[in-house]
């Protein structure tokens, strides 16, 4: 089975300031997607990031990047130029190939700071 | 806006009450997602339909039950309620069952048993 790790349950960065999210995952598939999903306190799920396994290249979505190593099933998820906005919960998933249904981690809480 | 409708969006009822939340996927969509968010077990999958066939299950009780119509609308059953059912439960949908697409959540229903 799949599961999906976020060891920091909270975090905190300057506005303007970088700030790197940690996830690690396990699974024996050769073909599966890594998600990151944002959770505002509206409590909407909308997709950050998307990453397809079988890409070395790392995906990146204007202040957002992430740091795939697959060998180490790690996906971590980089915020630059932080801004108030950003302030929410972050999750990382794992999306089967064959299903599609998405494995979540616990979660990061990103607080801003001005 | 996803453009994934779901209703009610705030629920609240008994112990052993039965209830049912109603999705509506995005037009064109034909793969239906359920989620259920709670503290104690976070994000978790909990079925999957695809153009009105059951596609795949997570760890969804036995109390509760799925299907998909042939509109494409979902419904979520849940009986025999108890007080740890209580929890937010997202719907999502995707042009097809592949974990290559992304998934769009719908604005989730906030279940109460008291």
């Amino acid at each position: 089975a799949q599961t999906v790790t976020q060891s920091q349950p909270e975090m905190s960065v300057q506005e303007a300031e970088t700030v790197t999210l940690s996830c690690t995952y396990d699974t024996s598939e050769s073909d599966y997607y890594l998600f990151w999903y944002k959770q505002p306190p509206s409590r909407q799920m909308i997709l950050v990031i998307r990453q397809e396994a079988y890409k070395q290249q790392n995906a990146t979505e204007n202040r957002f990047s992430v740091n795939f190593q697959k060998a180490a099933k790690s996906f971590s998820l980089k915020i630059s130029d932080s801004q108030l906005g950003d302030a929410a919960m972050y999750f990382c998933a794992y999306g089967s190939s064959n299903t599609g249904k998405l494995i979540f981690g616990q979660g990061t809480t990103l607080q801003v700071k001005p | 806006d996803s453009g994934v409708t779901q209703t009610p969006k705030h629920l609240i009822t008994a112990t052993g009450q039965r209830v049912t939340l109603r999705c509506s996927p995005r037009s064109g969509d034909l793969s239906v997602y359920w989620y259920q968010q709670s503290l104690d077990q976070g994000l978790q999958f909990l079925i999957q339909y695809y153009n009105g066939e059951e596609r795949a299950k997570g760890n969804i009780l036995e109390r509760f039950s799925a299907q998909q119509f042939p509109d494409l609308h979902s419904e979520l059953n849940l009986s025999s309620l108890e007080l740890g059912d209580s929890a937010l439960y997202f719907c999502a949908s995707s042009v097809d069952p592949s974990g290559r697409n992304e998934q769009f959540f719908g604005p989730g229903t906030r279940l109460t048993v008291l």
